[in-house]
C-alpha cells in the first residue's frame, strides 16, 4: 500500500520569506502523480501543484516549486516571497497513474499547518 | 473552471436517521467520483471510489451497508450514511474526476455532517 508522510505537523515563516514543506511517499508503482494541496479555513482543497513520476523537472507554479526526488521518494513543496494568504493547512497527495478500472483516488498525508508571520 | 457542488454544506441530524450527501460535476462529465473523511485536525481518507453505472469501491474498513454510495448518472454522485451515530460525525469531501481519465481531480466544498 501506498504511504505518504509529511514529518512537520507546523510550520511557521516571516512573511516575504521563503518556506520549505517536506514530503516522503512509498510505493513501489513506476508511474504516479505526486499534488501538493492547500486547505485553508473553509477547507476547501485547493490545488496548488502537480508533478508528474516521469517527468523529471520539477513543477513549478508561480511562487510554488517542488524538488521532487524520485530515487529518494522525496516531494518537498518549496514556497517563495510567502504571503499572509499562504496561511494554511498543506497536504502532499499520491495517486497512480490512471489504471483504467476507478480505484485510484488519492493518498493524502497528515498535513503540516503553515503559519505566516506578519 | 471545472465546478463541483457539494450540498448540503452543514447538516445536524439525530442519531439513527440516514443523511444523503450529493455531489455534482456541473459542467463536465464525471466518470469517476470520490469520497472523503475528514476528522478534526487529520487527514483526509478516501473512503470509496464511485464509478458511474456500478457498484462503489470501498476502502478497506468502510462499511458499505452504512455508507452507501449512487453514481446514477456522469454528473451526480450521491453519499447515504444510514442510521448515523455521533461518531460518524465528521466533514465528507467529495472529488470527481472528468471523463476521459485525465489526472485532473476537482473538489467539492464538503459536507459537515454532525450527529447528536
Amino acid at each position: 500500500a501506498q504511504t505518504v508522510t509529511q514529518s512537520q505537523p507546523e510550520m511557521s515563516v516571516q512573511e516575504a520569506e521563503t518556506v520549505t514543506l517536506s514530503c516522503t511517499y512509498d510505493t513501489s508503482e513506476s508511474d504516479y502523480y505526486l499534488f501538493w494541496y492547500k486547505q485553508p479555513p473553509s477547507r476547501q482543497m485547493i490545488l496548488v501543484i502537480r508533478q508528474e513520476a516521469y517527468k523529471q523537472q520539477n513543477a513549478t507554479e508561480n511562487r510554488f516549486s517542488v524538488n521532487f526526488q524520485k530515487a529518494a521518494k522525496s516531494f518537498s513543496l518549496k514556497i517563495s516571497d510567502s504571503q499572509l494568504g499562504d496561511a494554511a493547512m498543506y497536504f502532499c497527495a499520491y495517486r497512480i497513474s490512471y489504471s483504467g478500472g476507478g480505484a485510484d483516488g488519492l493518498t493524502f498525508g497528515k498535513g503540516t499547518h503553515l503559519i505566516i508571520q506578519p | 473552471g471545472a465546478v463541483v457542488s457539494q450540498h448540503p454544506s452543514r447538516v445536524i441530524c439525530k442519531s439513527g436517521t440516514s443523511v444523503k450527501i450529493e455531489c455534482r460535476s456541473l459542467d463536465f462529465q464525471a466518470t469517476t467520483m470520490f469520497w472523503y473523511r475528514q476528522f478534526p485536525k487529520q487527514s483526509l481518507m478516501l473512503m470509496a471510489t464511485s464509478n458511474e453505472g456500478s457498484k462503489a469501491t470501498y476502502e478497506q474498513g468502510v462499511e458499505k451497508d452504512k455508507f452507501l454510495i449512487n453514481h446514477a448518472s456522469l454528473t451526480l454522485s450521491t453519499l447515504t450514511v444510514t442510521s448515523a451515530h455521533p461518531e460518524d460525525s465528521s466533514f465528507y469531501i467529495c472529488s470527481a474526476r472528468a471523463t476521459g481519465g485525465n489526472e485532473k481531480l476537482f473538489f467539492g466544498s464538503g459536507t459537515q455532517l454532525s450527529v447528536l
